[in-house]
């Protein structure tokens, strides 16, 4: 099973701020990794796939990168609906997909 | 717009069994795989399980493999996850997700419903 493992596990920012969340896989997933933001009550929404592709919809302000094992959602500037948990999410192992454990961006 | 709307979770004893269901609507959706994922409370998401767009395939988390089993009904645009020998560690929202264009990570998901297992 790939372990992704996110960093940190809460960010304290205040609105308009620029937020870098990491997340690190045990073995390498290529490019194949997602992110999703989950605001409390909700269900999740896809924001990036691919490691660097927004989903339909997704502002410009939410940004992806990184290959392998190592990859890096930037949020430019903090809106007030950023402050969520996101995760992330690879495909590469499939049927064995997997989920990091979450980074929590709270309002400092 | 795509829409997916769980139903069929609540509070079971340990042992019991448990069919969720999940509406779709707005898309092709026998074009689609269909997934699965659950959270625990304050946890974070799981991957339970995911059937493919005609049915035949069907895969399982190791932790629910043998016990949940997923079918769909296309001519009702419906998911279903049949949950049998329920523990209390599948206490969790259990969220219906469809597989995005590329495959295998999920572009729209239903609110969940919560499934409790408890005595």
């Amino acid at each position: 099973e790939i372990v992704l493992t996110q960093s940190p596990a809460t960010l304290s920012l205040s609105p308009g701020e620029r937020a870098t969340l990491s997340c690190r896989a045990s073995q390498s997933v290529g490019s194949y990794l997602a992110w999703y933001r989950q605001k409390p009550g909700q269900a999740p929404r896809l924001l990036i796939y691919d490691a660097s592709n927004r989903d339909t919809g997704i502002p410009a302000r939410f940004s992806g990168s990184g290959s392998g094992t190592d990859f890096t959602l930037t949020i430019s500037s903090l809106e007030p609906e950023d402050f969520a948990v996101y995760y992330c999410q690879q495909r590469s192992n499939w049927p064995r997909l997997t989920f990091g454990g979450g980074t929590k961006v709270e309002i400092k | 717009e795509v829409q997916l709307l769980e139903s069929g979770g609540g509070l079971v004893q340990p042992g019991g069994s448990l069919r969720l269901s999940c509406a779709a609507s707005g898309f092709t959706y026998s074009s689609y795989a269909m997934t699965w994922v659950r959270q625990a409370p304050g946890k974070g998401l799981e991957w339970v399980s995911t059937l493919s767009g005609s049915g035949n395939s069907t895969y399982y988390a190791d932790s629910v493999k043998g016990r949940f089993t997923i079918s769909r009904d296309n001519s009702k645009n419906t998911v279903y996850l049949q949950m049998n020998s329920l523990r209390a560690e599948d206490t969790a929202v259990y969220y219906c997700a469809k597989d995005s264009v590329a495959g295998l990570d999920f572009d729209s998901w239903g609110q969940g419903t919560l499934v409790t297992v408890s005595s």
